[in-house]
């Protein structure tokens, strides 16, 4: 089982619609959680922390479920620039580990 | 406030060769953090650089190696390559290990 797992997707939605992207971990020691935007060719660049208690920041929507070891991103009202792989990346495996990325395409 | 530097941008080799990569941190960060990158993959941790010490790694050979300066500034080696490492080479610079902030990569062809 890998150590991040993440459904590659892709995720068809329209303008306006209400999405969410889950990330599983298998190592319950594991300690910090981040999720990434990545869009096409370039370099992953940091949406958001995610804290145990949850967190948002405008459209954007973090969770933490310890005891399921999951992480989410809830995306509210859609944007034509949301199109991107969204990735999650753990920490405290002893390394860092990414999922492998969901792919948001957001039709008009 | 300059972000993470990479260089070169675009590199081609040829496979038995030897590569450098280097990385630039954003200003006041002291980590660095390497990871390989393969088209349609999310980024496989190489390892990561604290106090010019190799602190964290994946699961890579020892082909690859790293370095860390005082400056904060690092490289990354990879002796004797092979047609598979071929992919994109990102470095990421955070303060302590916390949010990661990436460079654009290096894109190493191997030929």
């Amino acid at each position: 089982r890998k150590e991040v797992e993440q459904d590659p997707g892709p995720f068809n939605v329209p303008e306006g619609a209400t999405v969410a992207f889950n990330c599983t971990y298998s190592n319950s020691a594991s300690q910090s959680f981040f999720w990434y935007r990545q869009d096409c060719r370039k370099e992953p660049k940091l949406l958001m922390s995610v804290y145990s208690s949850g967190n948002e920041d405008g459209r954007f929507t973090a969770q933490l479920n310890r005891a399921s070891q999951y992480i989410s991103l809830l995306i509210r009202d859609s944007k034509l620039s949301d199109s991107a792989t969204y990735l999650c990346l753990g920490t405290g495996f002893q390394k860092l580990v990414f999922g492998t990325g969901t792919r948001l395409l957001v039709s008009p | 406030d300059a972000g993470v530097t990479q260089s070169p941008t675009h590199l081609i080799k040829t496979r038995g060769q030897q590569v450098t990569l280097r990385c630039s941190p954003k200003s006041g960060h002291d980590t660095v953090s390497w990871y390989q990158q393969a088209l349609g993959q999310g980024p496989q941790f190489i390892f990561q650089y604290y106090e010019e010490e190799e602190r964290q790694r994946g699961n890579f050979p020892d082909r690859f190696s790293g370095h860390q300066f005082p400056n904060y500034s690092s490289e990354l080696n990879v002796n004797a390559l092979l047609l598979g490492d071929s992919a994109l080479y990102l470095c990421a610079s955070s303060l302590r290990g916390h949010e990661q902030y990436f460079g654009p990569g290096t894109r190493l062809t191997v030929t």
